[in-house]
């Protein structure tokens, strides 16, 4: 079964630009969450969506958004990039039972470098 | 809130050496807690999880951790390191207040001397 894909895998930005990032999640997987890793901050948890709904979110201004399609597959997008938003962006998949002890399959990541 | 404390950012050993990883928890009910590691540019691989069936879990490559509830702690341990063991870890706990949600640690790479 193919794992979690997210493309792009590396991404170059200037600043006041805005950015898409998209995760393909593992095939039957209805829940996607999105999670910033950065040096400073370590792993940070952005949002998570499940049948096309966010059903959670973390401390993330508005700039961070993102949406899931009828296929799971999911998008995050960044408005007005700042140079702290360099960061590697991991997208997660799981079944979406809601169950606490559900184990979240990570993708490769996109790292995004804010110029 | 639950929490995680990951006790020295770098431990070093040496190869066939014992390795210990320590993660701490903060929790007001019972947590489920996870081992995750990552290789250079990679994303996280999952090594282990405690869902209070068994308080040792063994997980792959070799990795098992103790859940000790009077100690707070989940620490990992391997009995013999390899090389291919370089990488980061991750020590993480459910959020009861998103079932998605995962709160990490800060991590501890890990670095095997031959």
């Amino acid at each position: 079964k193919a794992g979690v894909t997210q493309t792009p895998r590396y991404l170059i930005k200037t600043r006041g630009q805005q950015v898409t990032l998209s995760c393909s999640p593992i095939s039957g997987h209805r829940s996607v969450s999105w999670y910033q890793q950065t040096p400073g901050q370590g792993l940070q948890f952005l949002f998570e969506y499940f049948s096309e709904t966010q059903r959670n979110k973390g401390n993330f201004p508005g700039r961070f958004s993102g949406r899931q399609f009828s296929n799971s597959r999911s998008e995050m997008n960044v408005s007005t990039l700042e140079l702290g938003d360099s960061a590697l962006y991991l997208c997660a998949s799981s079944l979406g039972s809601g169950a606490l002890q559900e184990t979240q399959y990570f993708g490769p990541g996109t790292r995004l470098l804010v110029l | 809130a639950q929490s995680v404390t990951q006790l020295g950012s770098h431990v070093s050993v040496s190869e066939g050496a014992l390795v210990l990883l320590r993660c701490n928890y903060s929790s007001s009910v019972p947590p489920y807690l996870f081992w995750y590691v990552q290789y250079p540019n990679q994303g996280l691989q999952l090594l282990l999880k405690y869902t209070s069936a068994a308080t040792l879990v063994k997980g792959i490559n070799g990795f098992e951790a103790e859940f000790k509830k009077s100690e707070t702690s989940f620490h990992l341990t391997k009995p013999s390191a390899h090389m291919s063991d370089a990488a980061e870890y991750f020590c993480a706990v459910s959020d009861r207040r998103g079932a998605q949600k995962l709160v990490f640690g800060q991590g501890t790479r890990l670095t095997i001397n031959p």
